[in-house]
């Protein structure tokens, strides 16, 4: 069974604030992605990874970076939080190889609050 | 124009009710296309794919009309335990592209 998991499922923090999300995935999984779903608005792709010390811009790279330095572990850094980045995040793992972001396997969400 | 559309909720029906979901997207050039599954407060899980030729999982029926770009679930003898929010969801190169979800309550 894959097993996608994330460090917090709620985290409070304060604005201005460098916030660390990270995700573990015990599948060897390439692939990793963190989203941030929100009302109205469903999963928004922010980065990805096909691979370690690789990353790639999504849809809303804005106020957000990342970090691949082994397979297993994808870290979001909020580099100085806004209220506007509170938000459910999603971080989600798939197989190698052309196609295989067809399944993606989800960790449990981080609901991140910014006061 | 969002990526990808889907029915407004939410879906309120009976237990045993048949219910559809519609989806549509806008890129032609999309390769691949399913419906996940998200429970109240969990992450989403991939229900199905969906094929050109239709394809039919126990009660779950998906359908692909890629001249119309439109993707439909349909669920039949609806139960309590469907009850969910289903994501339309497409690929399009090596991202997936989520519609914003449609919401079903199974009700006694």
């Amino acid at each position: 069974d894959v097993k996608v998991t994330q460090s917090s499922r709620y985290l409070v923090k304060r604005t201005g604030e460098k916030v660390f999300l990270e995700c573990v995935q015990d599948m060897d999984h390439e692939n990793m992605f963190w989203y941030r779903q929100d009302p109205g608005l469903g999963l928004r792709l922010i980065y990805f990874s096909y691979d370690v010390k690789m990353k790639e811009k999504g849809d809303i790279p804005e106020g957000y970076s990342v970090s691949r330095e082994k397979k297993e572990r994808f870290s979001l850094i909020l580099e100085s939080a806004s209220t506007n980045q509170t938000s459910m995040y999603l971080c989600a793992s798939s197989r190698p190889g052309q196609g295989s972001t067809d399944t993606q396997y989800f960790g449990p969400g981080t609901r991140l609050t910014v006061l | 124009r969002k990526e990808v559309e889907q029915d407004p909720g939410p879906f309120n029906v009976p237990e045993g009710a048949t219910v559809a979901f519609n989806c549509t997207y806008s890129n032609s050039a999309s390769q691949s296309f399913f419906w996940y599954r998200q429970d109240c407060r969990k992450e989403p899980k991939l229900l199905m794919s969906v094929y050109s030729s239709g394809n039919e999982d126990g009660r779950f029926t998906a359908q692909l009309n890629r001249a119309s770009q439109y993707i439909s679930l349909l669920i039949r003898d609806s139960k309590l335990s469907d009850s969910a929010t289903y994501l339309c969801v497409v690929r399009e190169g090596g991202k997936l592209i989520f519609g914003q979800g449609t919401e079903l309550s199974v009700k006694p």
